[in-house]
């Protein structure tokens, strides 16, 4: 599975949209871009994945740029609860290939 | 409850007892894996069931650790001989894997083991 680059870290104002950005210029064709964020003390909770369409689910948005090298995943109105660690995690085809590569994540902090 | 159960959620092991932390996935889920999670990291695969079938083990770090599903629901991780490098959270996950879902893995809350 190809690899991801996160910042680190990010902070966001509580109501503000959170951008969070993701580079994978190696991914290739059947790649499936996912994420994934992990509150304190609990297991990994998906959020959405996207192949080349930018989509959109009650938690969040992806926009995956027209070359794939890289997406956004987007918190519209972050509230306090988003506070967690987001993780870009690139994989094959969800059938015969679902074992997913987790990096460092981003740590997101919502500030009220 | 309807989740991926795991337990127990804290184990206090001393260096070089066996250990055993079991998971208990989504009822009907086919797919089931194991992940260990060190402080501050992300979690790494250790190995993945489809059914009883163990499909990939690439990510056990030694012969000390050792998994299995014999009837293809329950899964038990066990250590044996613990180390203290063991110490970590281990998050169970398990997934539909039909042809229609959309590849979401649904994790536990994980078993947090200490070794001393």
């Amino acid at each position: 599975d190809a690899k991801t680059t996160q910042p680190p870290s990010m902070d966001c104002a509580e109501g503000r949209a959170a951008n969070l950005p993701c580079n994978h210029s190696t991914i290739s064709g059947n790649e499936y871009v996912y994420w994934y964020r992990q509150i304190h003390s609990q297991g990994p909770q998906y959020i959405i994945h996207g192949l080349k369409n930018n989509e959109t689910n009650e938690m969040a948005s992806l926009i995956i740029t027209e070359d794939r090298k890289s997406s956004t995943l987007i918190l519209p109105h972050a509230t306090l609860r988003d506070t967690a660690v987001y993780y870009c995690i690139v994989r094959g085809s969800n059938f015969g290939n679902e074992k997913l590569t987790f990096g460092t994540g981003t740590r997101l902090t919502i500030i009220p | 409850g309807a989740g991926v159960s795991q337990s127990p959620r804290y184990k206090v092991a001393k260096r070089g007892q066996d250990v055993a932390l079991r998971c208990d996935p989504i009822s009907g889920h086919v797919s089931l894996f194991w992940y260990q999670q060190a402080l501050g990291q992300g979690p790494e695969f250790l190995t993945y069931f489809q059914n009883e079938a163990q499909l990939d083990k690439s990510g056990l770090p030694s012969d000390r650790f050792f998994a299995e599903r014999p009837e293809g629901s329950v899964s038990t991780l066990k250590i044996q001989r613990t180390q203290q490098e063991d110490s970590a959270v281990y998050l169970c996950a398990s997934s539909p894997r039909t042809l229609d879902s959309t590849g979401e893995l649904f994790f536990g809350e994980g078993s947090r083991l200490t070794v001393l």
